[in-house]
């Protein structure tokens, strides 16, 4: 089975500039967590998606944003770029069933889309 | 509110040495924990997870952990490092009120000396 997949790897972009990211999950996966990994902060939640719904999401500002397909894939946008938008963006697949909320399965990480602002 | 604590940024053991790696989490609620490891340039990947069930919990690569409650505590350990050991880990705490959102500690450099 293959596994979860962020395009692109690596992206640098100028300030001000829109991007958006993309992350296929694992295949029947449903859930789709993105997290934002930086030295200064750490790893921390940006939001999850399930069904094409957000389920949850972390304290980000609104330029951050993202969406599910109905195949489950997921992309995320960052609009007006700023300098500390520059980190590591890593996406989380799980197998989620259809009751809430949802239970301790493992979440499957990609290799992540490292961002790169200029 | 959930939060971990990860005692120590950096770790360097000898090769064949003890690895022991500290979390301390705090959650109103009883938690789920998990133990990841992050090699250079790659995601993450699951090491061990406590769901409730054995407080002893085995994982891959030949670590396991412990749950202490009274500690509020999930230390990783590995009798014997291996120079492959050489990677960044991080606890993390999940709870159903939170739904999948993983809340995790700062990470703990390991460097294996040979």
């Amino acid at each position: 089975k293959a596994g979860v997949t962020q395009t692109p790897r690596y992206l640098i972009k100028t300030r001000g500039q829109q991007v958006t990211l993309s992350c296929s999950p694992i295949s029947g996966h449903r859930s789709v967590s993105w997290y934002q990994q930086t030295p200064g902060q750490g790893l921390q939640f940006l939001f999850e998606y399930f069904s094409e719904t957000q389920r949850n999401k972390g304290n980000f500002p609104g330029r951050f944003s993202g969406r599910q397909f109905s195949n489950s894939r997921s992309e995320m946008n960052v609009s007006t770029l700023e300098l500390g938008d520059s980190a590591l963006y890593l996406c989380a697949s799980s197998l989620e069933g259809l009751a809430a909320p949802p239970s301790y399965n493992e979440q499957f990480f990609g290799p992540g889309t490292r961002l790169t602002v200029l | 509110a959930q939060s971990v604590t990860q005692l120590g940024s950096h770790v360097s053991v000898s090769e064949g040495a003890l690895v022991l790696l500290r979390c301390n989490y705090s959650s109103s609620v009883p938690p789920y924990l998990f133990w990841y490891v992050q090699y250079p340039n790659q995601g993450l990947q699951l090491l061990l997870k406590y769901t409730s069930a054995a407080t002893l919990v085995k994982g891959i690569n030949g670590f396991e952990a412990e749950f202490k409650k009274s500690e509020t505590s999930f230390h990783l350990t590995k009798p014997s490092a291996h120079m492959s050991d050489a990677a960044e880990y991080f606890c993390a705490v999940r709870t159903k009120a939170a739904g999948n959102k993983l809340t995790f500690g700062g990470g703990t450099r390991v460097l294996v000396k040979p």
